[in-house]
């Protein structure tokens, strides 16, 4: 089955810029999407379609997805961003939704 | 805005059946394109999708689950449902539910999601 591979923490200091990668196979040819967790918390979607943003997500979250890795960018990241990130994709070979395997970013 | 809440026993005895509902709140069940999935988390871990229902009735299940889940929905309450059975200590998790938006194609992601619940697997 398609497997979505994400490094499992990221450490950036406040101000500066987060990058998440989400490696699969092909992943370009896919659209993904991206979950934050904060701790305790439901997963909330920060980004769909590979670079959308939902209504009330903030300006610095953005995507892009090309070859074989998707890349979620925090810009100005802030204390509030802690948090666990998850990518999806739909696998349609198998019907399957598929979650990467989750990426910590911490605020430094 | 679209609530989600699930429900049901936070308790369950191996090789029993895990049963829980999910309601959803500030909208019909039954209106536009969406799906209504579940998915799972055990502490610690990542997430694992289990399966979702169209309001038609037509379901997609996790090949490695298929054989132990049957998900349904109930639009008169405005709730789906999911059961697990012959339940292990392996299915001890934090249940979700969400609503899964279809763009028609390939393509869905999930939004909102419920609070989650956790179901604990145990004698």
């Amino acid at each position: 089955s398609y497997v979505l591979t994400q490094p499992p923490s990221v450490s950036v200091a406040p101000g500066k810029t987060a990058r998440i990668t989400c490696g699969g196979n092909n992943i370009g040819s896919k659209s993904v999407h991206w979950y934050q967790q904060k701790p305790g918390q439901a997963p909330v979607l920060v980004i769909y379609y590979d670079s959308d943003r939902p209504s009330g997500i903030p300006e610095r979250f953005s995507g892009s997805n090309s070859g074989n890795t998707a890349t979620l960018t925090i810009s100005r990241v802030e204390a509030g961003d802690e948090a666990d990130y998850y990518c999806q994709v739909w696998d349609s070979s198998s019907d399957l939704h598929v979650f990467g395997t989750g990426t910590k970013v911490t605020v430094l | 805005q679209v609530q989600l809440q699930e429900s049901g026993p936070g308790l369950v005895k191996p090789s029993q059946t895990l049963s829980l509902t999910c309601t959803v709140s500030g909208g019909s069940i039954s209106s536009g394109s969406y799906y209504w999935s579940w998915i799972r988390q055990p502490a610690g871990k990542g997430l694992e999708w289990i399966g979702r229902i169209y309001t038609s009735g037509s379901t997609n299940y996790n090949p490695s689950l298929k054989s132990r889940v049957t998900i349904s929905v109930d639009t008169s309450k405005n709730q789906f449902s999911l059961k697990l059975s012959s339940v292990t200590a392996a299915d001890t998790a934090v249940y979700y539910c969400a609503r899964e938006t279809w763009d028609g194609g390939y393509d869905s992601w999930f939004d909102p999601w419920g609070q989650g619940t956790l179901v604990t697997v145990s004698s």
